[in-house]
């Protein structure tokens, strides 16, 4: 497997479900990312998570958790949805420059996980 | 971040050049120009970033204004499988006071590629 890789691909669930996605990278990033994309909106950045820290949207839900055990996985953990958070989830990696330091920043993304709240 | 404007649509023939256009007027000093490209229902492919230097790759060049105010992509031979959306990124900063990227995606613009 290379690159980065989100299970399952396509998910229903009821409200009362919880489930969880699952996203791994094999590419030696420290940084991983959740977005979201809802029908015929623009990507929204949900969590940036890293070793060193772990960065929250204060925008996001509490019924989305990330989770990140360790470099290579993150986790989106589910729990009492709405129908309006049916959408395709993008997860993606990138090699972070620490805190305090600027440059380029290249994102890959994996083939999206796609949600359907019933 | 800075923000970007792209033309919502763009069409294109087969094996010809694709000249994707992108103003980002408020661009700062340290801020990077990224392209990226997403077709249907898949996750966004990177293809190209640039500072102040025009850049090329396998896959596209990149030509940034020397004001830095606006640039463009070029897909020197574009095939059908180019169609896609392409949004054009600046960012330059962490998010959360950190270094890592908070890529901050807008509509893009939907180049349609005919044979």
């Amino acid at each position: 497997e290379t690159g980065v890789t989100q299970t399952p691909r396509h998910l229903v669930m009821g409200m009362t479900n919880k489930k969880s996605l699952k996203c791994e990278q094999h590419l030696g990033h420290n940084a991983m990312y959740w977005y979201k994309q809802s029908a015929k909106k623009p990507l929204e950045l949900m969590f940036v998570y890293s070793l060193e820290e772990r960065v929250e949207n204060n925008s996001v839900p509490s019924r989305f958790s990330p989770e990140c055990p360790n470099s290579s996985h993150l986790f989106l953990h589910l729990h009492t949805l709405q129908p309006e958070d049916s959408a395709l989830y993008l997860c993606a990696s990138s090699q972070g420059l620490g805190r305090g330091r600027s440059g380029a920043n290249v994102l890959t993304f994996g083939a999206g996980s796609r949600l359907t709240v019933l | 971040d800075a923000k970007t404007t792209q033309p919502p649509s763009m069409d294109c023939a087969e094996g010809r050049a694709a000249n994707l256009p992108c103003n980002h007027s408020t661009i700062s000093g340290n801020e990077y120009v990224y392209w990226y490209r997403q077709i249907h229902s898949q996750g966004p492919q990177y293809i190209i970033h640039g500072l102040k230097n025009n850049e090329t790759n396998e896959m596209a060049s990149l030509i940034i204004t020397e004001d830095r105010k606006s640039s463009t992509l070029i897909l020197p031979h574009a095939t059908l499988r180019d169609t896609a959306v392409y949004y054009c990124i600046v960012s330059g900063q962490g998010f959360g006071g950190t270094s890592y990227g908070k890529l901050t995606f807008g509509q893009g613009t939907i180049l349609t590629v005919h044979p």
